[in-house]
C-alpha cells in the first residue's frame, strides 16, 4: 500500500530538548515537504526537498532543520524547541512530472512544547 | 504568483442541505487545482483535482467542483450534505510548488 508514515503522532516536551520526527515514504517521489498547521494559519510550508541531498527552505524554516540522505526518509529536526513550536505537523510525498503534482500526506505529529 | 482564497473559515449547512465551500485563486498560468479534506485527527486526504480534462470534476463522497476561468474560482459542492462530512476542506493550487487556503471547517447540524 502507497503510504507516507510519519513518528511520533504524539510528543511532548520541553523547552531546548532536541527532537526529531521521522518521516518515511514508500512511493519512490524524489519530492517531499514538512508543512506545519496551525489553526487559522491553514498549511505552511517548512522545509521541502527535490531529491536526496537537495532540501530548500520553505515559508516558516526557523527553528527547524531537516535532511535527505536516502530517497524514502525525510526527518524534521528541532534542535531546540521553543512553545511556539506547537503545532500539527505534516511530511508530504509528491509524485511529479506529467501535468501537475500530487501531494500524499502522513497522518500528522501533534507536538507540545512546554 | 500563485494564492488562494476560501471564503469564510467555518460553515453551517443542515443534514441534507447543499454544501458549498467557496476557493478563488490567482495563477499566472493556467492552474491545476485541488480540494483536500481532513477528518478529525486525521491526515489531508485528495477529494478531487482539476488538471484542464474538465472543467466540472467530480471526486469521492459525492463532491465535486467547478472550475471557472472568468471568476478565477473552484468552489466544492454536493447536493446533500450528511454527517460524516463534517471536517476540515483545503483549496490549493499548484504551478509545481502547492500553496495551500487557510481551510473551511464545516460543521453538519442535525
Amino acid at each position: 500500500e502507497a503510504q507516507v508514515t510519519q513518528n511520533p503522532r504524539y510528543l511532548i516536551t520541553v523547552t531546548g530538548k532536541k527532537l526529531t520526527v521521522t518521516c518515511s515514504q514508500n512511493m519512490n517521489h524524489e519530492y517531499m515537504s514538512w508543512y506545519r498547521q496551525d489553526p487559522g494559519l491553514g498549511l505552511r510550508q517548512i522545509y521541502y526537498s527535490m531529491n536526496v541531498e537537495v532540501t530548500d527552505k520553505g515559508d516558516v524554516p526557523e527553528g527547524y532543520k531537516v535532511s535527505r540522505k536516502e530517497k524514502r526518509n525525510f526527518p524534521l529536526i528541532l534542535e531546540s524547541p521553543s512553545p511556539n513550536q506547537t503545532s500539527l505537523y505534516f511530511c508530504a510525498s509528491t509524485r511529479t512530472g506529467g501535468l501537475y503534482n500530487e501531494q500524499f500526506f502522513g497522518p500528522g505529529t501533534r507536538l507540545t512544547v512546554l | 504568483a500563485q494564492s488562494v482564497t476560501q471564503l469564510g473559515s467555518h460553515v453551517s449547512v443542515s443534514e441534507g442541505a447543499l454544501v458549498l465551500l467557496r476557493c478563488n485563486y490567482s495563477s499566472s498560468v493556467p492552474p491545476y487545482l485541488f480540494w483536500y479534506v481532513q477528518y478529525p485527527n486525521q491526515g489531508l486526504q485528495l477529494l478531487l483535482k482539476y488538471t484542464s480534462a474538465a472543467t466540472l470534476v467530480k471526486g469521492i463522497n459525492g463532491f465535486e467542483a467547478e472550475f471557472k476561468k472568468s471568476e478565477t474560482s473552484f468552489h466544492l459542492t454536493k447536493p446533500s450534505a450528511h454527517m460524516s462530512d463534517a471536517a476540515e476542506y483545503f483549496c490549493a493550487v499548484s504551478e509545481g510548488k502547492i500553496i495551500f487556503g487557510k481551510g473551511t471547517r464545516l460543521h453538519i447540524l442535525p
